[in-house]
């Protein structure tokens, strides 16, 4: 069946360093999406990414889609502790949302 | 309503017995989702609508789950003789059209004993 696939699932950086997250998927994707779900809390929407190569950024954040519309990134730049939680990629395809396994961000002091 | 709305937010149940999760999704919104999600993991698709249509329940894990939404708006979850196994946060989430953005509720959490 269709797989969206995060690795790791867990890192650790230093608070100031950059974190670089890549989605891949078995299948072409109508459009990529990424959510963050803070401890306790419920996924929230971050982007949607719809074209081949499209590149987003919102504020330290930048989002990529891949050119043959099968992977995504995530590249944070200068971590701050805010940025602590679990990053998720998800895909459409048929008309429904396949999440990835998440990837939980740990921020060092 | 303003945001995507479930419950129970919690849910402790005896193993064998049925239970039924609400979700009341965004008013304006056709497309709804239901997702299990376990601890430490990504949630995993159970079925979606669309309106009252469900084109999708290839996520359901048996046929002891089935989900409704019979007048396009509020939606059910029902889970029949309930399994530990069943114990999950069980999330629901809404979007304007198929495959968009989704909003999510807060979940209900489903214990079996």
């Amino acid at each position: 069946g269709q797989q969206v696939m995060q690795i790791p699932q867990y890192q650790h950086v230093q608070e100031g360093e950059d974190f670089t997250r890549y989605c891949n998927s078995s299948t072409t994707l109508s459009n990529t999406q990424w959510y963050k779900q803070r401890p306790g809390g419920h996924p929230v929407f971050l982007i949607q990414l719809v074209k081949s190569g499209e590149v987003k950024k919102q504020k330290r954040l930048t989002f990529q889609f891949g050119e043959a519309k099968k992977n995504s990134s995530l590249h944070i730049t200068a971590t701050q502790t805010t940025d602590v939680g679990t990053y998720f990629c998800a895909g459409a395809r048929d008309d429904k949302i396949i999440f990835g396994k998440g990837t939980r961000l740990h921020i060092l002091p | 309503g303003a945001g995507v709305s479930q419950s129970p937010r919690y849910k402790v149940t005896k193993r064998g017995q049925d239970v039924t999760l609400r979700c009341d999704p965004i008013s304006s919104h056709a497309t709804l989702y239901w997702y299990q999600q376990a601890l430490g993991q990504g949630p995993e698709f159970l079925t979606y609508f669309n309106y009252e249509a469900q084109p999708d329940k290839s996520g359901l894990p048996s046929d002891r789950f089935s989900a409704e939404r019979p007048e396009g708006s509020i939606s059910t979850l029902t889970i029949q003789r309930t399994e530990q196994r069943d114990s999950a946060m069980y999330r629901c989430a809404s979007s304007h059209r198929e495959g968009s953005e989704a909003f999510f509720g807060q979940g209900t959490r489903l214990t079996v004993v």
